[in-house]
């Protein structure tokens, strides 16, 4: 049974479309991520929600909005799509925020 | 400006040469260090977390250790296996709030 899993695993859309990334964990951690890495393998922390409380959100455009509608669940919605926005997106969560994450498997996005 | 700098960016090894890989990090109130495998299409997947300096860690051929500027991840006698990429992340500030990953060392052990 996966701990973080993420949906879908491939994503091809074309510019200026809205997509979401589903992440969902069954570990019961409190903590939930979002991350992006780029072509060159560099790993970035977009967004990390604590109990369902926001706790970082680093400069990202305003098109990408997370949602966590449960401790289990973080969701990345991301409007207007563009070029630069292709990258591989990892979900993760921890319990507590100074601890081990745990990864999904990633989810590809390309954009046309 | 807090940053972390993983070297060397690539390690070609023959099996059984032992080697180490560096993580230099400069961020305000370390809280924890962690290292991180990342194999090819897959997420990273935790080895080890460090949160003192003079602390070290070990796990089969790995070992891990810390002082107050950098870390070090010793592999020993390493295996075509420990092929993979090999990350460092820090984690800092008051609540620990901010994350900041190293670029990574891709590792290829040769047979």
């Amino acid at each position: 049974d996966t701990a973080v899993s993420q949906t879908p695993k491939y994503l091809v859309t074309q510019m200026g479309n809205d997509k979401s990334i589903k992440c969902e964990q069954n570990l019961g951690h409190d903590t939930m991520y979002w991350y992006k890495q780029d072509s060159k393998k560099f790993l970035k922390i977009m967004f990390s929600y604590n109990n369902k409380e926001l706790i970082i959100n680093e400069t990202v455009p305003n098109r990408f909005s997370p949602k966590s509608p449960d401790k289990a669940h973080l969701n990345l919605h991301i409007n207007s799509l563009e070029l630069g926005d292709s990258a591989v997106y990892f979900c993760a969560s921890s319990q507590g925020i100074v601890n081990i994450q745990y990864f999904g498997a990633g989810t590809r996005l390309s954009v046309l | 400006e807090d940053q972390v700098t993983q070297s060397p960016e690539a390690l070609r090894l023959q099996e059984g040469e032992s080697s180490s890989l560096n993580c230099s990090y400069t961020v305000s109130g370390l809280r924890g260090l962690f290292w991180y495998r990342q194999d090819p299409g897959k997420g990273p997947e935790f080895l080890f977390t460090l949160y003192s300096a003079g602390e070290e860690k070990e796990k089969e051929r790995l070992k891990a250790t810390l002082t107050k500027k950098e870390s070090f991840l010793h592999i020993t006698a390493p295996k075509p296996e420990d092929s993979a990429t090999y990350l460092c992340a820090v984690q800092a500030g008051n609540t620990g709030n901010q994350f900041y990953f190293g670029t990574g060392t891709s590792l290829t052990v040769i047979p």
